[in-house]
């Protein structure tokens, strides 16, 4: 158990839909990253926030949106959903020690 | 920019075989690097990290050394067993001295162990 947690796990919407994904980092730990993990991408970086704030962005459509909140928890939000968005969404926070990954969140665009 | 290369898989071995994974990167300043792996419907779990040139990061068997002279990280492990059937990433961060900042990964390698 990595004490990264995400919700939901699973989640399937139709197009045009939008939907938010939830994070949660170990405790301690201020940085919370988002990527996305697809077959023809592989595993790309979407944005950091560091204690609130945005830190560094990445390959992040205008369509998504993070933020993260006073207690640490981050959230993903993802609109105008195309069939292309089907993906694996991870969360990541980190320490010295590295970045930590949840389980992920498993979007399928219908 | 900054960014990883590692072998096309998949790698089929049998049990007890060795085990290399090549990896290289490119980089400016001094990353850290690091191998991943994830478990079928799995996330990812840190297998391993070296944050300046010469170390060696090594945990359940694997090892991997940092050297900045071939840029190159690569996994090894002396006898693989069939619970090492995974994807491995290798993927180097930006940050300074273990610190972590955003990762830039592989394209991550099938790794298929059989009996």
């Amino acid at each position: 158990d990595s004490g990264v947690t995400q919700t939901p796990k699973h989640l399937i919407t139709a197009t045009g839909q939008r939907v938010t994904l939830r994070c949660s980092p170990r405790s301690g730990d201020l940085s919370v990253y988002w990527y996305q993990q697809s077959l023809d991408q592989g595993l790309q970086f979407l944005i950091q926030y560091y204690n609130g704030e945005e830190r560094a962005k990445g390959n992040i459509l205008e369509r998504f949106s993070a933020q993260q909140f006073p207690d640490l928890h981050s959230e993903l939000n993802l609109s105008s959903l195309e069939l292309g968005d089907s993906a694996l969404y991870f969360c990541a926070s980190s320490g010295v020690e590295g970045a930590f990954f949840g389980q992920g969140t498993r979007l399928t665009v219908v | 920019g900054n960014s990883v290369t590692q072998m096309e898989g998949p790698v089929t071995l049998s049990e007890e075989a060795f085990l290399t994974i090549n990896c290289t990167y490119t980089a400016t300043g001094y990353p850290s690097l690091f191998w991943y792996v994830q478990y079928p419907g799995e996330g990812l779990q840190l297998l391993l990290k070296a944050t300046k040139a010469d170390d060696k990061g090594s945990n359940k068997g694997f090892e991997a050394t940092y050297r900045k002279e071939t840029t190159s990280f690569h996994l090894e492990k002396g006898s693989v067993q069939v619970s090492d059937s995974a994807v491995y990433f290798c993927a180097l961060s930006e940050g300074y001295g273990g610190a972590t900042n955003k990762l830039i990964f592989g394209t991550g390698t099938l790794l298929a162990v059989q009996p």
